[in-house]
């Protein structure tokens, strides 16, 4: 069974740093993109970027490049997003996606449940 | 950047009524890279289908969609109580990138 986990809430300062993970199991990790995808309180669904596993070849929205950093482990199957300095306006769900294979290579097929990022003074 | 722009924002039906989602993309769009995902409450989005009309593993034949070029559609022919949840329409583009539409709610009436 595909699955994707994702780490814990966080709740941090404006500034702080942090790296969130996600987890993949049940599949060849190392030769799926893995995507993040930010949702605002109450609002839809932004892509962030993408990273390949297998070589670390990472994707970034315009809108988000110089914003995070997309990495990946594939010998612990486990992909990040981090933030070095971080802004009341990072506060989100950050979901991770696998991107699908073959016919499915335009969707994100599977999803894990999402990272609550707080960022409060 | 191509934008996907879903109407109607939110759409008040009641259970067993045909539910009618749009989908307008600002260029044409490769029918096999629309994709429609479904997000309930306080959940993850779940592919719905892909390819513009094929459906996902599990998802039921009361949903279907359609469409070319600028202009597609998903329907869900007789709404249950778990369908009432927010549609997203989202394309594949060059450069390896991806974009959703800002949703659809579809919530009882």
């Amino acid at each position: 069974e595909v699955q994707l986990v994702q780490s814990g809430a966080e709740v941090k300062k404006p500034g702080e740093s942090l790296k969130i993970s996600c987890k993949g199991s049940g599949y060849s990790f190392a030769t799926y993109w893995i995507a993040w995808v930010r949702q605002m309180p109450g609002r839809g669904l932004e892509w962030m970027g993408v990273i390949y596993p297998s070589d670390s070849d990472t994707r970034y929205s315009p809108s988000f490049q110089g914003q995070v950093t997309i990495s990946a482990d594939k010998s612990s199957s486990t992909a990040y997003l981090q933030w070095s300095s971080l802004k009341a306006s990072d506060t989100a769900i950050y979901y991770c996606a696998r991107r699908g294979g073959s016919a499915f290579y335009a969707t994100f097929d599977y999803w894990g449940l999402g990272t609550l990022v707080t960022v409060s003074s | 950047e191509i934008v996907l722009t879903q109407s109607p924002g939110t759409l008040s039906l009641s259970p067993g009524e045909r539910a009618t989602l749009s989908c307008r993309a600002s260029q044409s769009v490769s029918s096999t890279f629309l994709v429609w995902y479904q997000q309930r409450p306080h959940q993850a989005p779940r592919l719905l289908l892909y390819g513009t009309s094929s459906r996902a593993i599990g998802i039921p034949d009361r949903f279907s969609a359609s469409g070319s070029g600028t202009d597609f559609t998903l329907i869900i022919s007789r709404l249950e109580p778990e369908d009432f949840a927010v549609y997203y329409c989202q394309q594949y583009g060059s450069s390896t990138s991806w974009t959703f539409g800002q949703g659809t709610r579809v919530e009882m009436k």
